[in-house]
């Protein structure tokens, strides 16, 4: 079964304008870690931010924040104010606890396109 | 910060040959590694995760003996793809834990090996 989920392949979105970036995940584990992870063209994977499954508040860094809502086990990547170089592959992922073994497995992504 | 460099960023072997790529972590100690595969415009696939001082821990499909992982010391780890194929050509990708940090492992900036 798919423990990351993004059900976006493409994104478009208009400069200076916000965007969400959709995740789903799926564990057993209690203690889990959440990450979002931008990847351009380069390959280069540039960490985003991160969620602890027992943070209370939504996780911040500059122009990201994430969604965070346990319940329904989503993990949404908001982006304010959009650049031209936020054009690039994001993934979301998911560090499992103890019955994962400790390991990090990526969504498949999704590409997001900045307008001018 | 921390850093991890992965070498060598890109390389082109022929068909039968062995082909190791490094990955070190500069300023951190790094006891765990992690091996990635990337295919065009797809995800990040784990492919084992390297300990220091033992042996590597491969996932589901991965051949051991095709992929070899080397741990030797706390700042580096090798993949060494042998008789490489054509269809071994892929985007590899290192990444380290750095223990007690929530911030994201930190990745190298991937090795794009091509089988002729």
């Amino acid at each position: 079964a798919q423990k990351i989920t993004q059900t976006q392949p493409g994104m478009f979105v208009q400069e200076k304008e916000a965007v969400t970036l959709d995740c789903t995940y799926d564990t057993s584990d209690q203690s889990y870690g959440l990450f979002w992870y931008k990847q351009p063209s380069s390959g280069e994977m540039i960490f985003l931010i991160y969620q602890g499954s027992y943070d209370e508040q939504n996780a911040t860094e500059g122009r990201y924040s994430l969604n965070f809502q346990k319940a329904r086990k989503s993990a949404n990547l908001v982006i304010s104010a959009s650049q031209l170089g936020d054009s690039a592959m994001y993934f979301c992922a998911m560090r499992e606890g103890r019955t994962g073994g400790f390991k990090t497995i990526f969504g498949a992504g999704t590409r997001l396109f900045v307008k001018a | 910060g921390a850093v991890v460099s992965q070498h060598p960023s890109w390389v082109i072997c022929k068909s039968g040959t062995s082909v190791k790529i490094e990955c070190r972590s500069l300023d951190f100690q790094a006891t765990t590694m992690f091996w990635y595969r990337q295919f065009p415009k797809q995800s990040l696939m784990l492919m084992a995760t390297s300990n220091e001082g033992s042996k590597a821990t491969y996932e589901q499909g991965v051949e051991k003996d095709k992929f070899l992982i080397n741990h030797a010391s706390l700042t580096l780890s090798t993949l060494t793809v042998t008789s490489a194929h054509p269809e071994d050509s892929s985007f590899y990708i290192c990444s380290a834990d750095r223990q007690g940090t929530n911030y994201g492992y930190t990745f190298g900036s991937g090795t794009r090996l091509t089988v002729v």
